[in-house]
């Protein structure tokens, strides 16, 4: 049973066409969040929602935009792809405790390359 | 700007060796610490989180925090090729659980 989920598990487009990667989690948390691992390996947050609100919003360039219509899914979608964008996009969820140890499970990626 | 440094390896170390993984931050305020291993191709999962100075010990592993200094290194005790992947040093942030990832060091454990 599958915690964190993402689809698709690869994604190759062209520039400029717009595609979106969309993520679950059935563990009953409060947060999830996007993260880029770039070829150099480099894992950078880029946006957080909590129950569903905004948290986190990284220096990301406006083409990307998250939205999450439950606590139990958020969506990324990216506009006018460039290549650039191509990397690994990590969905993570935790419970969102802001006070003491709060754990992120990874999903599994989803592999973007653009063309 | 919030940073953490890791040496990028690779470290390469005997089977049964001790590995010995070292990272740095630059927010003095930083509370929570943790470590991640990322096999190649595959999404990052927590080893170790640690939030107070000194040990702390699970397994064969080890987390080390030293706040003064602004240092947290990974010790894996009996290494086996099993361990060889990329480790990531995760400092959190702020109120929101924000992680700023290092680079990761790249161990290789040989038989």
């Amino acid at each position: 049973d599958t915690a964190v989920s993402q689809t698709p598990k690869y994604l190759v487009t062209q520039m400029g066409n717009d595609k979106s990667i969309k993520c679950e989690q059935n563990l009953g948390h409060d947060t999830m969040y996007w993260y880029k691992q770039d070829s150099k390996k480099f894992l950078k947050i880029m946006f957080s929602y909590n129950n569903k609100e905004l948290i986190i919003n990284e220096t990301v360039p406006n083409r990307f935009s998250p939205k999450s219509p439950d606590k139990a899914h958020l969506n990324l979608h990216i506009n006018s792809l460039e290549l650039g964008d191509s990397a690994v996009y990590f969905c993570a969820s935790s419970q969102g405790d802001r006070g003491g140890a709060d754990t992120q499970y990874f999903g599994p990626g989803t592999r973007l390359t653009v063309l | 700007q919030k940073e953490v440094e890791q040496n990028s390896g690779p470290l390469s170390v005997p089977e049964g060796a001790i590995a010995s993984l070292n990272c740095t931050y630059s927010d003095r305020g930083s509370q929570s610490f943790f470590w991640y291993r990322q096999y190649s191709g595959k999404s990052p999962e927590l080893i170790m989180s640690i939030y107070s100075n000194g040990d702390k010990e699970d397994g064969r592993f080890t987390a080390q925090l030293n706040k003064a200094s602004q240092y947290v290194s990974l010790l894996i005790r009996d290494s086996q090729p099993s361990d060889s992947a990329t480790y990531l040093c995760a400092v959190r942030y702020g109120g929101y659980n924000k992680l700023i990832f290092g680079a990761g060091t790249r161990l290789a454990v040989h038989p």
